[in-house]
């Protein structure tokens, strides 16, 4: 069984760093790829990154180009988000994905339940 | 980037019939080299994650019941669920992921009526 258990979140004031990370297990974690999706309070959802399996390639939002960056760690079988410079908009609950392929054009079909950034002074 | 919209914003329906959301995308989402939409449907209930019901499109994830389906192709996409069970009070999104940024639609809330 899939399992994806993110970590990380907090209350972080403007400006701040945090870095989320997302313990996966149940596949073969260096075989897909992998996701960030961002839900703010009441709204729907974004996606904010991914990395590609093989070649590690990523992908990011506008919003948060420059600002966040995404890595995986095979050898533990786990996802990053370093989220630095951090705004009031970045608030919301991140969601770690697990993609249906390799290739980062795919779908995700696995969840975690997520983990909050609440970006506040 | 690819823009997506669904309608209605929120549909209420009687448990047994058929509930249709439409999702479109301001370009294209079907790879002419595969003949494949990069078109998914999730399924949000409250104080959950999603979960993935529709990928490709038309193909049902593994374990997800048959009264979901999806159809459309190119822009046009319909996710229906043919008999609604009080379980599938949700909101459910659409996304394509065929270019980058992978963005979402606002979501449909399906409600019992």
């Amino acid at each position: 069984e899939v399992q994806l258990v993110e970590s990380g979140g907090g209350l972080v004031q403007p400006g701040g760093s945090l870095r989320l990370s997302c313990a996966a297990s149940g596949f073969t974690f260096s075989k897909y790829a992998m996701t960030w999706v961002r839900q703010a309070p009441g709204k729907g959802l974004q996606w904010v990154s991914s990395i590609c399996a093989g070649d590690d390639n990523t992908h990011y939002a506008d919003s948060v180009k420059g600002r966040f960056t995404i890595s995986s760690d095979n050898s533990k079988n786990t996802l990053y988000l370093q989220m630095n410079s951090l705004r009031a908009e970045d608030t919301a609950l991140y969601y770690c994905a697990k993609q249906s392929g390799g290739n980062c054009y795919s779908g995700v079909d696995s969840w975690g339940q997520g983990t909050l950034v609440t970006v506040s002074s | 980037d690819i823009v997506m919209t669904q309608s209605p914003d929120s549909l209420a329906v009687s448990l047994g019939e058929r509930a249709t959301i439409n999702c479109k995308s301001s370009q294209s989402v079907l790879y002419s080299s595969n003949n494949k939409n990069y078109l998914a449907w999730y399924q949000q209930k409250p104080g959950q994650p999603p979960k993935l019901l529709i990928h490709w499109a038309s193909t049902r994830e593994s374990g997800v019941p048959d009264r979901f389906s999806g159809s459309g192709s190119g822009t046009d996409f319909t996710l229906t669920i043919s008999s609604l069970q009080a379980e599938d009070v949700a909101v459910y999104y659409c996304q394509q992921y065929y270019s980058i940024p992978f963005t979402f639609g606002p979501g449909t809330k399906v409600d019992i009526k």
